[in-house]
């Protein structure tokens, strides 16, 4: 079955780096764009990222924007997200998500959902 | 764009129709709409795509219409497993990304 499985989650101190990643099973990974969404403690969900199948387009929130990259490994089915200068508003639980159809750059909605990886910014 | 869903409680007992609204701030295309479900401590559950298609092993107690700038999702007959928050969504052009709703929350009445 089609599986998403995030981790490097950890506590950490504002302004320091982080990566994260989310292992890919029972799809073609290279055939679809990939998602990281946030979700702070007690808050909504907030998109964060995206890359497109083959890796060469990236969008951002402009919250990360120039602080976060997304890449992947189509060779590893794994999905990346390096987070830098990290602040204590960036403290969330980190989901990875798949898109719902194969698309470029990416499509409408994410059909599937990792559990989540819970990244804490505190001195 | 920014999307507001209302309410952002709905108490409501099982059995019962449930009522949830969208609204964008901006005329968006219906392809662009989906709802999610999450129940505590897990990650949201994609119900509805393109504003009114169910998501695979979704339950025809869920459905989802709207148009322009308004959106809702129905749930006909709660069941105890329905009571959680609920998110629409939107694919946005410019800038590429998606946006959320703030959610509503379902909760048993």
């Amino acid at each position: 079955q089609v599986q998403l499985v995030e981790s490097g989650g950890g506590v950490v101190q504002p302004g320091r780096s982080l990566r994260l990643s989310c292992a890919a099973s029972g799809f073609t990974f290279s055939a679809f764009g990939m998602h990281w969404v946030r979700q702070a403690p007690g808050k909504g969900l907030e998109w964060v990222a995206v890359v497109s199948y083959g890796g060469s387009d990236k969008y951002y929130a402009e919250s990360v924007k120039g602080r976060f990259t997304i890449s992947r490994d189509n060779s590893g089915n794994t999905l990346y997200l390096e987070m830098n200068s990290l602040r204590p508003e960036d403290t969330a639980v980190y989901y990875c998500a798949k898109d719902g159809e194969v698309a470029w750059p990416y499509y409408y909605y994410v059909d599937v959902w990792g559990k989540g990886t819970t990244v804490s910014v505190s001195s | 764009v920014v999307l507001t869903q209302s309410p952002a409680t709905l108490s409501v007992s099982p059995g019962e129709r449930a009522t949830l609204s969208c609204r964008a701030s901006q005329n968006i295309s219906g392809d662009y709409l989906a709802w999610y479900q999450q129940k505590p401590g897990q990650a949201p559950k994609l119900l509805i795509y393109r504003t009114s298609s169910r998501a695979t092993d979704i339950p025809d107690r869920f459905s989802g219409s709207g148009s322009v700038r308004d959106f809702i999702l129905t749930i006909s007959r709660l069941e105890p497993e329905d009571f959680a928050v609920y998110y629409c969504q939107q694919y946005v052009t410019s800038p590429r990304g998606y946006t959320f709703g703030p959610g509503t929350k379902l909760e048993l009445k």
